[in-house]
């Protein structure tokens, strides 16, 4: 299996502040990595997807890179809504594999 | 808009058989792979296994041996079967949808259900 690793695990931050959460694959996926936002009681929810494409319906703000073994997603500028949990997942490969969330609080 | 709604019992004893159905709408079930994903308390995001809307499968190797799921095209609906539970399998099952096996993200997510194994 595919191991994601994500960091942080935990981040505190600020409406407004520019954030980035790091995401590593145990071998390379090449762009086949997909972010998820998590609300408390919710679904995940598709932000990005295939590395750098942004799903429809979801702000700008946000953003997605990398390829090969080391994936970012960025949040430019953070709003209310934005503080919740964040997963990576591959698809590279079977079995399909998250990371283990990024905890994203209100500083 | 297609919505996915995950039915079952919510709480089983050590040792049953845990059955879930996730029903579609809003679109069809067919040309799609349909995932079924789960989450413990507090705790990430386990892949469980998809079902292609031809019935052809594969599962996740760490529940392989119990896990069996099915496809009814007529009603739109797919399946989830999982033998032998312990607290272990205790987890919120979420059913999802992707448009390949690999190389897509899932989308959109059922609301997903609580499921608790207790004596």
């Amino acid at each position: 299996d595919i191991q994601m690793t994500q960091s942080p695990s935990s981040l505190s931050a600020s409406v407004g502040d520019r954030v980035t959460i790091t995401c590593r694959a145990s071998q390379s996926i090449s762009s086949s990595l997909n972010w998820y936002q998590q609300k408390p009681g919710k679904a995940p929810n598709l932000l990005i997807y295939g590395a750098s494409s942004l799903q429809s319906g979801v702000p700008s703000r946000f953003s997605g890179g990398g390829s090969g073994t080391y994936f970012t997603l960025t949040i430019s500028s953070l709003h209310p809504e934005d503080f919740a949990t964040y997963y990576c997942q591959q698809s590279y490969s079977l079995p399909h594999t998250f990371g283990q969330g990024t905890r994203l609080d209100i500083k | 808009q297609v919505q996915l709604q995950e039915s079952g019992p919510g709480l089983l004893k050590p040792s049953e058989t845990l059955s879930l159905t996730c029903t579609v709408s809003g679109g069809s079930i067919s040309s799609y792979y349909w995932s079924w994903i789960r989450q413990p308390p507090g705790k990430g995001l386990e892949w469980i296994g998809y079902i292609f809307y031809t019935g052809s499968t594969n599962y996740n190797p760490s529940l392989k041996s119990r896990v069996t799921m099915s496809v009814d095209t007529y009603n739109n609906q797919f399946s989830l079967k999982v033998t032998s539970v312990t607290a272990a399998d205790t987890a919120v099952y979420y059913c999802a949808r992707h448009p390949s096996a690999t190389g897509a993200g899932f989308d959109p997510w059922g609301q997903g259900i609580l499921v608790t194994v207790s004596s």
